[in-house]
């Protein structure tokens, strides 16, 4: 169990370009978040995952976002036509269990820099 | 809807004084409460967490928080804080409903110092 990893760390970019984060979460976790965080905010849920299927999505999700997870296992965000105000740090949680029993793992985020 | 407002975006203490930080929560079902800690450059990790067992929940690291329904509130307290104790505190609420997302607040900075 090596945790939630995220890749990039870091990533800036120039406003319009497209980006694309990956997260992999603990080994048969079947739940997986995505999260943005802003300067002075709390966490703000994204979109959601059961296995590959994405059973919820933010408002804060607009077009240019998009969310995969193909096989169940890791995940990827797609950012389109970045802004500046897309600067946050994504963060990726997983879990395995349900219910008021459910216990998130975190991963340390990718932080996003839209110049 | 349910929401979180943690008072105080910045708390100081000493080594070794009581720690509180404070968690005002609003949902119209009985609420699931968290608290999460991060440390620089780290995910967040789970403190602790309110399911209605009980209403006073013992945490990692000599955490604790009581849950009290007249007041709203899931206040963390620690009675003695330490250097390693510096972090950021998020309070956070859910409906308990499998696979609903957290709801966190703003956070609070704890600060420790000698």
């Amino acid at each position: 169990d090596t945790g939630v990893s995220q890749d990039p760390r870091h990533k800036i970019t120039k406003r319009g370009q497209n980006v694309t984060f990956r997260c992999d979460p603990i080994s048969e976790h079947n739940r997986l978040y995505w999260y943005r965080q802003t300067l002075g905010q709390g966490p703000e849920f994204l979109t959601y995952f059961q296995n590959e299927a994405q059973l919820e999505k933010s408002r804060l999700l607009s077009d240019r976002f998009s969310a995969e997870r193909p096989k169940g296992s890791f995940s990827t965000l797609e950012i389109q036509r970045t802004e500046q105000g897309d600067s946050a740090m994504y963060l990726c949680a997983s879990s395995s269990s349900t219910g008021f029993n459910e216990k998130l793992f975190f991963g340390s985020g990718t932080q996003l820099s839209v110049l | 809807a349910q929401s979180v407002t943690q008072l105080g975006s910045h708390v100081s203490v000493s080594e070794g004084a009581l720690v509180l930080l404070r968690c005002n929560y609003s949902s119209s079902v009985p609420p699931y409460l968290f608290w999460y800690v991060q440390y620089p450059n780290q995910g967040l990790q789970l403190l602790l967490k309110y399911t209605s067992a009980a209403t006073l929940v013992k945490g990692i690291n000599g955490f604790e928080a009581e849950f009290k329904k007249s007041e709203t509130s899931f206040h963390l307290t620690k009675p003695s804080a330490h250097m390693s104790d510096a972090a950021e505190y998020f309070c956070a609420v859910s409906d308990g409903q499998a696979g609903t997302a957290l709801i966190f607040g703003k956070g609070t900075t704890l600060s420790v110092s000698s």
